[in-house]
């Protein structure tokens, strides 16, 4: 079945630690996107990317990372310079184009002790 | 980028029709209205999207004002597995690269379906 993958649900990890977390699509979509939720809150974009070797950053890209190095990978790195790095992340593919729905993967929920 | 604004929270009746409010007041003329809705921390659920004309699918319906500033999503018939976080979504183009977009979430409507 298409969809997107995302690895691993559920991640703890030290301050000062970097973090990487996976997202994998099957779906030959162009784009993806990174999104931050806090608890009780909407989605934040952290970074988006268009096509291979390409990215953009969105609203809140300071202390986070992205590659894509392949069409259907986009990883996601919260480094130790991300101060409140504790939130639930969502990655999202969509098909470029006049009128491309975003679909979702299932989300991983990082928490720093 | 333009901006969504949705009422925090609603409450419905079952069986009764579910209207969800959002203005969108700076939206542009080739911005696209996305509906999206959440269910307790998982990924956001696709319902609809439109442009300038009413849209209408096996989910919801979406009315769009004439002058694009306002949007209201429509579930005819609520049942309490509707019970989620409605998103209302501005897709943003990206200027400097064509057929790149952003999508922008505004904080969301708590819908809750009453028995």
């Amino acid at each position: 079945d298409g969809g997107i993958t995302q690895s691993p649900k559920y991640l703890f990890r030290k301050e000062g630690q970097n973090v990487t977390l996976s997202c994998e699509q099957n779906l030959n979509h162009d784009a993806m996107y990174w999104y931050r939720q806090d608890p009780g809150q909407g989605l934040r974009l952290i970074y988006y990317s268009q096509i291979v070797n390409d990215f953009q950053k969105g609203d809140i890209a300071e202390g986070y990372s992205v590659s894509r190095e392949k069409k259907e990978s986009f990883p996601l790195t919260v480094t130790s310079a991300q101060k409140n790095p504790t939130a639930f992340y969502l990655c999202a593919s969509s098909i470029s184009g006049s009128s491309g729905e975003l679909f979702f993967g299932e989300g991983s929920r990082l928490t720093v002790l | 980028d333009a901006k969504t604004t949705q009422p925090t929270s609603m409450d419905c009746a079952e069986g009764r029709a579910a209207n969800l409010p959002c203005n969108h007041s700076t939206i542009s003329g080739n911005e696209y209205v996305y509906w999206y809705r959440q269910i307790h921390s998982q990924g956001p659920q696709y319902i609809i999207h439109g442009l300038k004309n009413n849209e209408t699918n096996e989910m919801a319906s979406l009315i769009i004002t004439e002058d694009r500033k306002s949007s209201t999503l429509i579930l005819p018939h609520a049942t309490l597995r509707d019970t989620a976080v409605y998103y209302c979504i501005v897709r943003v183009a990206r200027l400097e690269t064509s057929g790149t977009y952003k999508y922008i979430f505004g904080t969301g409507t708590r819908l809750k379906v009453l028995a």
